[in-house]
């Protein structure tokens, strides 16, 4: 079975610009989450949905959002990018509820030039 | 709010020895716990979970964790050592269904022959 996927796998974009990352979780997966990693330090939770609605969200600015797709896949969107915004954005996939694990998808490096 | 320290950056183990990868929580509820594994350039991988029961939780690839409540704990152990453990560990704490998963920083293992 294929796992979580995500594209692309490297982004390059300037300071002010908007990009979005997409996300197809494993097949039976309702649950999509999304995560920024920065290098050196632990991922940092962003968005979930299950089921196509949010269902929780991180610290994070509202140049981020998300949405979720009928067939589960999601797309990350970060508006007006900002230096502080170049991580890696990993993208996880599990049944649904919080007694699951999460299967994470390779990732998309982001640098913001 | 729940938090997870992970209080070594590297842990050195000689390959055939025992490794133990330290994780302390805190959380208000009860704690949903994770560990994954992340080699570089890719993904994290899951390794185990402690929900509920069995204070002793068997995972892949031989590893294992001990839930300990009284001492908020939940430290990864292997009874022997593979140089191809050598990689980046993190601890994860949920503390409800539908709350947002809170990764430690990790720490680096780094196994010699």
């Amino acid at each position: 079975d294929a796992g979580v996927t995500q594209s692309p796998t490297h982004l390059i974009k300037t300071r002010g610009q908007q990009v979005t990352l997409r996300c197809s979780p494993i097949s039976g997966h309702k649950s999509v989450s999304w995560y920024q990693q920065v290098l050196g330090q632990g991922p940092q939770f962003i968005f979930q949905y299950y089921e196509k609605e949010e269902r929780g969200r991180g610290n994070f600015p509202d140049r981020f959002s998300a949405r979720q797709f009928p067939n589960y896949s999601s797309e990350l969107n970060v508006n007006a990018l900002l230096l502080g915004d170049s991580a890696l954005y990993l993208c996880a996939s599990s049944l649904g509820t919080g007694f699951n694990e999460q299967f994470f998808g390779p990732g998309t490096r982001l640098t913001v030039l | 709010a729940q938090s997870v320290a992970q209080p070594e950056d590297q842990v050195n183990v000689a390959e055939g020895n025992p490794l133990t990868v330290k994780c302390t929580y805190s959380v208000s509820g009860n704690p949903y716990l994770f560990w994954y594994v992340q080699y570089p350039n890719r993904g994290l991988q899951f390794l185990l979970k402690y929900i509920t029961g069995d204070n002793l939780v068997k995972g892949s690839y031989g590893f294992e964790a001990e839930f300990n409540k009284s001492q908020t704990s939940f430290h990864l152990k292997k009874p022997s050592a593979l140089v191809s453990d050598s990689a980046l560990y993190f601890c994860a704490v949920r503390d409800s269904s539908w709350g947002k998963f809170q990764f430690g920083a990790g720490t680096q293992v780094v196994v010699t022959p």
